[in-house]
């Protein structure tokens, strides 16, 4: 049962530097998120997403990009890596109904230097 | 953005004690979802609630969605070791299920 996986677990960026960080579910999914998470705080929504082919802003999206091309795949995009970009990514994806809980990858944690 | 308040910011407790912590917000969602983070790890669900006023049990742990819509709480019975961990509030809206999430409760139970 893979679940949602995020890959890389971990990495070290230097400043403007560029990565994908990818997520996959195996779950047939419509919704997914990617979250982030700073020390101390919650998580904060940076982009989501409700089916194939449609994307949308979240609360702190400045700085990423999303796409998703396919159900399964939900990879987001750091263009210009800087210091305030440090943090634990997460994503997520939950089916259609309304009672119904997301599920989480295990992160990725980001240094940028 | 919006937030939850979630109280407290953490708790040193004896193994055997009850837990309580909650999360209040100035806007009203239609479910509170309580998850458990370990360390390393994504969140998990612990407790979902859909109605004003529901209480839910989960083992040792139960969840009240307050009447007004703007607050839940969470209480865990007995605590044992492995319920250290960080614990999350979290209000969802129905538009596309988007979730704001509280700042988290670090329970510590000392040895």
């Amino acid at each position: 049962n893979a679940g949602v996986t995020q890959t890389p677990k971990f990495r070290i960026l230097k400043i403007g530097q560029s990565m994908t960080l990818q997520c996959a579910q195996d779950m047939n999914h419509n919704y997914m998120y990617w979250y982030r998470q700073d020390p101390g705080m919650g998580l904060k929504l940076i982009y989501y997403s409700v089916g194939a082919g449609i994307t949308d802003k979240g609360e702190v999206p400045n700085g990423y990009n999303v796409s998703r091309s396919t159900t399964e795949d939900f990879p987001l995009r750091l263009e210009l890596a800087a210091p305030s970009q440090t943090s634990v990514y997460f994503c997520a994806s939950r089916g259609d109904s309304p009672n119904t809980e997301a599920f989480f990858g295990q992160g990725t944690r980001l240094t940028v230097v | 953005g919006q937030q939850l308040n979630q109280s407290p910011q953490s708790m040193f407790i004896q193994e055997g004690e009850d837990v309580s912590m909650n999360c209040t917000s100035s806007s009203i969602f239609n479910t509170w979802l309580w998850y458990k983070q370990d360390p390393g790890e994504g969140p998990v669900l612990l407790i979902a609630l859909y109605k004003a006023g529901e209480l839910t049990s989960n083992g040792r742990l139960t969840a009240q969605f307050g009447i007004t819509r703007k607050d839940s709480f969470l209480n865990i019975s007995a605590s044992i070791p492995s319920d250290v961990g960080i614990y999350f509030c979290a209000g969802q809206r129905d538009s596309n299920y988007q979730l704001i999430w509280g700042a988290g409760t670090k329970l510590i139970i000392k040895p």
